[in-house]
């Protein structure tokens, strides 16, 4: 298994429109993750961060099973403005607070 | 306030020219600091980490070399571009558990 993996779509959906995604990681050492979002041609921003079992921020959801080793994020009612890549982050090996991004799956929010 | 410092935005160089980007950090003392490179479609590659002034890890076997200098600021260097080196390269330092990045340089070796 990769270290993260995730689909990379693209999702294309209306507006309105509830969307998730999964991650799978291989490292079940892992404690903390986080969700990134990346614009075109811009610099990774942290979304969220995952702890223990999820976390929820106003339309997004995190969610984290560890027995599977995967991570969702969910996004209800979707925006226009929703449309970006969304990058799965997981601690790496050797400590140093390294981090290793998975691939991305993009979303494409459209009228 | 904590903010990094990423430039030039963008670059064009011929292959077997010598590269220098530079990232430099405010607001903070002693951050971990990383280079990520991200080449077209695809995720992000760590490069090399440091945790202190010339302290510098290697994370994969590559062109590019870096240093730090200074507390606050860290350079990615090569002495021959090659084409492969293409790509968008980030700095990032570590605030608690997460990262924020500089805006990048997208380098296109011709």
């Amino acid at each position: 298994r990769k270290e993260v993996e995730q689909d990379p779509g693209p999702f294309n959906v209306p507006e309105g429109a509830t969307v998730a995604f999964n991650c799978t990681y291989s490292n079940s050492a892992s404690q903390s993750f986080f969700w990134y979002r990346q614009d075109c041609r811009k610099e990774p921003k942290l979304l969220m961060s995952v702890y223990s079992s999820g976390n929820e921020d106003g339309r997004f959801t995190a969610q984290l099973n560890r027995a599977s080793q995967y991570i969702s994020l969910l996004i209800r009612d979707s925006k226009l403005s929703d449309s970006a890549t969304y990058l799965c982050v997981v601690p790496a090996s050797g400590g140093y607070n390294k981090l290793i991004f998975g691939a991305g799956t993009r979303l494409a929010v459209h009228p | 306030s904590q903010t990094i410092h990423q430039w030039p935005a963008t670059l064009v160089q011929p292959v077997g020219s010598p590269l220098s980007l530079e990232c430099t950090v405010e607001g903070t003392s002693n951050p971990n600091l990383y280079w990520y490179r991200q080449a077209a479609g695809r995720g992000l590659q760590l490069l090399f980490y440091s945790v202190g002034i010339g302290q510098i890890s290697s994370e994969v076997p590559q062109n590019l070399s870096a240093s730090r200098p200074q507390d606050r600021q860290f350079i990615l260097s090569s002495k021959k571009l090659l084409l492969s080196d293409s790509g968008f390269y980030l700095c990032a330092w570590s605030v608690g558990e997460g990262y924020t990045f500089g805006s990048g340089t997208r380098l296109t070796v011709v």
